[in-house]
């Protein structure tokens, strides 16, 4: 059973445009939200992360929006760069810190196009 | 990030070999988590540990088992390799929460590329 639903697979965006990427969950237990970046040949790392107790989180040019009720988050890019060509994760974890492990989805290869 | 390392980076060995992943930390957290990535499927959790005495099972523990030698070190073993755990493993650490405003970021080191024949 995929907790965690990922889409799209792949994205091609021209610089400067805004890639969304758009996650969606099931079980309700969850209460944290990270989005996760990985560039080849590289772990990934955190990028931004919210809670379900806010709509909107934005650091520089990253966004994510949520919605609860429909148990939907997603990732905005704005004026992306042909730096920001890498693979994203969407991930989810329990109350309690994540404890037991982050939820991924399947990740979304970005290429942004010069 | 070099805070987390993982040994060896490249590995093939053949079918029914055990093998060992290492992974070491100098950051000092309680918490460390065995991944496995697969092209297509991200990254799923194989193993994680609150601290050397606390171990579990994650979503994909079968053909697997790991030993938490200390607080930096946390090791993978596949007893008898088959060619479907080919996959990229990543080692990764986390704070958690202690206090209030422990952080939940895990960290994840730079992966060990594993081929079974």
């Amino acid at each position: 059973q995929q907790q965690v639903k990922q889409s799209p697979q792949s994205l091609i965006v021209q610089k400067g445009g805004i890639p969304i990427i758009n996650c969606a969950y099931e079980n309700t237990a969850f209460d944290y939200f990270p989005w996760y970046q990985q560039f080849p040949g590289k772990g990934p790392a955190l990028l931004i992360a919210i809670r379900p107790d806010v709509s909107e989180k934005k650091e520089g040019r990253f966004t994510i929006s949520f919605n609860k009720s429909a148990k939907q988050f997603s990732l905005h890019i704005m004026d992306s760069q042909p730096g920001d060509s890498a693979t994203y994760f969407c991930a989810a974890s329990k109350a309690g810190g994540g404890a037991d492990g982050l939820t991924f989805g399947k990740g979304t290869h970005l290429i942004i196009q010069p | 990030d070099a805070d987390v390392t993982q040994t060896p980076r490249n590995r093939i060995t053949k079918t029914g070999k055990r093998i060992m992943l290492e992974c070491s930390q100098t950051k000092g957290h309680d918490r460390m988590y065995w991944y496995r990535q697969d092209p297509g499927l991200g990254l799923r959790l194989i193993y994680y540990s609150f601290d050397v005495k606390d171990i579990n099972k994650g979503e994909i523990s079968d053909g697997y088992s790991v030993s938490r030698q200390a607080q930096a070190k946390f090791s993978l073993s596949l007893e008898s390799a088959i060619p479907n755990q080919t996959a990229l493993y990543f080692c990764a650490t986390s704070e958690g929460i202690r206090l209030a405003g422990g952080s939940e970021t895990q960290y994840f080191g730079p992966g060990t590329r594993l081929l079974v024949l």
